[in-house]
């Protein structure tokens, strides 16, 4: 079984639409991540959370929203989505060291918004 | 916020060639990371970097982290087909992560 799991995998939904990406982990880490991917972009990061108390914006959270329910668990939420949240996300986690080289990725999260 | 710029953006190469790709920053990084990205699949680390100069190999991976802290670049030897992918580079200060805009890497039979 994968150690990090997002559902759904694909999406396809409308504009104004609220959505949200659902992101679990098997690997007991404390710190869990969203990001974005664009075409000829990098990553970019949008929350990121140390522990289940803490919640942190990144650099693009604007028209985003977070929520951790639990160690294991990480959703990101767009309450009225726009298409220019079309976009691939991906979660990832690390344990106590938050440097970047800890992190593990899971599979991602393909968004259309139309 | 700051990209790492990468190029390629993307190659095209027969299978058995050698591949070069670097990344550089207008500003200097303690660490410098290479990833590997398949298609439907997340993000994967292949080499990490520590120290200017440091040249680490992976298989038939290598990176260099350069000497001005400012670049760094990745090199395959005899490519495969499973070589296909985006490859892209990351770095760090603090609690902000940067990432290159990804190579893509094409290998024909």
């Amino acid at each position: 079984d994968a150690d990090v799991t997002q559902t759904p995998r694909n999406r396809i939904t409308k504009t104004g639409k609220r959505i949200m990406l659902e992101c679990s982990q098997t690997k007991g880490h404390d710190r869990m991540y969203w990001y974005r991917q664009d075409p000829g972009l990098g990553l970019r990061l949008i929350y990121y959370s140390f522990d289940v108390k803490d919640i942190n914006k990144g650099e693009i959270s604007d028209g985003y929203s977070v929520s951790r329910q639990a160690q294991a668990k990480f959703s990101l939420s767009l309450e009225s989505a726009i298409p220019n949240q079309t976009a691939l996300y991906f979660c990832a986690t690390s344990d106590l060291h938050p440097s970047l080289d800890t992190q593990y990725f899971g599979p991602g999260t393909r968004l259309t918004v139309l | 916020g700051q990209q790492l710029n990468q190029s390629p953006q993307s190659m095209f190469i027969q299978e058995g060639e050698d591949v070069s790709m670097n990344c550089t920053s207008s500003s200097i990084f303690n660490t410098w990371l290479w990833y590997k990205q398949d298609p439907g699949e997340g993000p994967v680390l292949l080499i990490a970097l520590y120290k200017a100069g440091e040249l680490t190999s992976n298989g038939r991976l290598t990176a260099q982290f350069g000497i001005t802290r400012k670049d760094s670049f990745l090199n395959i030897s005899a490519s495969i087909p499973s070589d296909v992918g985006i490859y892209f580079c990351g770095s760090e200060t603090g609690n902000q992560f940067y990432f290159g805009t990804g190579t893509s890497l094409t290998v024909i039979p």
